[in-house]
């Protein structure tokens, strides 16, 4: 079964550290780019970050930009994201998910076509 | 950056009913609009993808149309097990993606 499990989540203090981790099953990891989106209490999806297949091409979105690190182990079928200086907006669940690109007409599409269920961050005093 | 819109932001609708959740970009942005389905403690599905093109596994009552900044998600015979809220997301900017801001979908 294609699966994501995600794990770390927590309660934190501001200005505090916390590290996600993203377990991948069922599909081979290492050829797939992949995703961190966030969705706050009360919000919408929100993408975080994304690491490509071998690593060499990394974005953050502009609100983590700076404290948020998204690494992978493809030895180890998982995804980690690095989270520092975390405020109180950073409170979110953060779900992994698998970027896949399919040519379609003549346009190569990418979507987020597995999820995981999420794990909950607290950033709070 | 792109920005997505979505309109309404929440909309009762009853079993048997066809309901249209539109988006509109910032900025023309082709065919590259995918659309996800989201219910509470679950992963987000993927329901449309490249704006009209239907994720494997997924009801044929659900479709998408449009291109360049305005796109419509369709239901056209709203089940119990639809309600939740829809995202459309734009993979145009790739891999700097956009969703919209929701779209709650509640049973009248």
């Amino acid at each position: 079964e294609v699966q994501l499990v995600e794990s770390g989540g927590g309660l934190v203090k501001p200005g505090g550290s916390l590290r996600l981790s993203c377990a991948a099953s069922g599909f081979t990891f290492s050829s797939y780019r992949m995703n961190w989106v966030r969705q706050a209490p009360g919000k919408g999806l929100e993408w975080v970050s994304s690491i490509s297949s071998s690593s060499d091409s990394i974005f953050y979105a502009d609100s983590v930009k700076g404290r948020f690190t998204i690494s992978r182990d493809n030895a180890k079928n998982s995804l980690y994201v690095q989270m520092n200086s975390l405020r109180a907006e950073d409170t979110a669940v953060y779900y992994c998910a698998r970027n896949i690109r399919r040519l379609v007409g003549a346009i190569f599409s990418d979507a987020f076509d597995i999820w995981g269920q999420g794990t909950m961050l607290t950033v709070s005093s | 950056d792109i920005q997505m819109t979505q309109s309404p932001s929440s909309l009762s609708a009853s079993v048997g009913d066809r309901v249209t959740i539109t988006c509109r970009a910032s900025q023309t942005i082709n065919s590259y609009l995918n659309w996800y389905q989201h219910k509470p403690g679950k992963a987000p599905k993927l329901l449309i993808y490249a704006a009209s093109s239907l994720q494997s596994g997924v009801p044929s009552r659900f479709s998408g149309s449009g291109s360049g900044t305005d796109f419509t998600l369709t239901i056209s015979s709203l089940q119990p097990e639809d309600f939740a809220t829809y995202y459309c997301q734009q993979s145009y900017s790739t891999p700097q993606y956009t969703f919209g801001q929701g779209t709650k979908l509640e049973i009248k």
